[in-house]
């Protein structure tokens, strides 16, 4: 069984710039989650994403959208990065529907670093 | 709002000692609490939920509505406990929402 995978494992960009940070699910699981951690916090809800249709969001701007494909996959794209995005991002995904009910297991994140 | 409290950045015991790291929240419905760790190196993972009444690694956790903590204990620390420790509530349909975290350091 494999686990969650994320990709890049860090990556630098500028002010202004547009980043996609990529998933893959555990397999067998049709749910992903993505939040961010910043330095010194625990992990923040961003959005979560069943069977490719969002059903879930947090407190995060609309820059801040994503993804997911048939096969389960993800992606977070943000849009006009700014300094506070720097952070952790972190993946996780579970095999249910509702956020409520299943654990959810994690991947390593992508640190990303705004300049 | 959901919010959860976890008041110590960084709890240092002596090997053997026990180990109580604390965690309160805020929500007037039922909650359900979990402890994630965050071993050296490794992604973040579940360590227990507070509906399975579980120990694992010898740790437990014990949901006081009363007082809205839910605090992390162990009677003996061992050197692996060392890493980072989250507390986090979810209810209904709500996303997790996690403290600040805990650092356990265990010294031989």
């Amino acid at each position: 069984e494999t686990g969650v995978t994320q990709s890049p494992t860090h990556l630098i960009k500028t002010r202004g710039q547009q980043v996609t940070l990529r998933c893959s699910s555990q397999s067998g699981h049709n749910t992903v989650s993505w939040y961010q951690q910043a330095l010194g916090q625990g992990p923040q809800f961003i959005f979560q994403y069943y069977r490719e249709e969002e059903n879930g969001r947090g407190n995060f701007p609309p820059r801040f959208s994503g993804l997911q494909f048939p096969n389960y996959s993800s992606e977070l794209n943000v849009n006009a990065l700014e300094l506070d995005d720097s952070a952790l991002y972190l993946c996780a995904s579970s095999p249910g529907d509702r956020v409520s009910r299943e654990t959810q297991y994690f991947g390593p994140g992508t640190r990303l670093l705004v300049l | 709002a959901q919010r959860v409290t976890q008041p110590e950045k960084l709890l240092s015991v002596f090997k053997g000692a026990p180990v109580e790291l604390k965690c309160n929240y805020s929500y007037s419905g039922s909650p359900e609490l979990f402890w994630y760790v965050q071993y050296s190196r490794q992604r973040l993972q579940l360590l227990l939920r507070h509906i399975s009444r579980e120990s694992i690694k010898g740790f437990t956790a014990d949901l006081n509505k009363g007082e809205t903590s839910f605090h992390l204990k162990k009677p003996f620390a061992q050197e692996e406990d060392s890493a980072m420790y989250y507390c986090a509530l979810r209810s209904g349909n709500t996303p997790l929402v996690f403290g600040k975290g805990t650092r356990l350091s265990v010294i031989a």
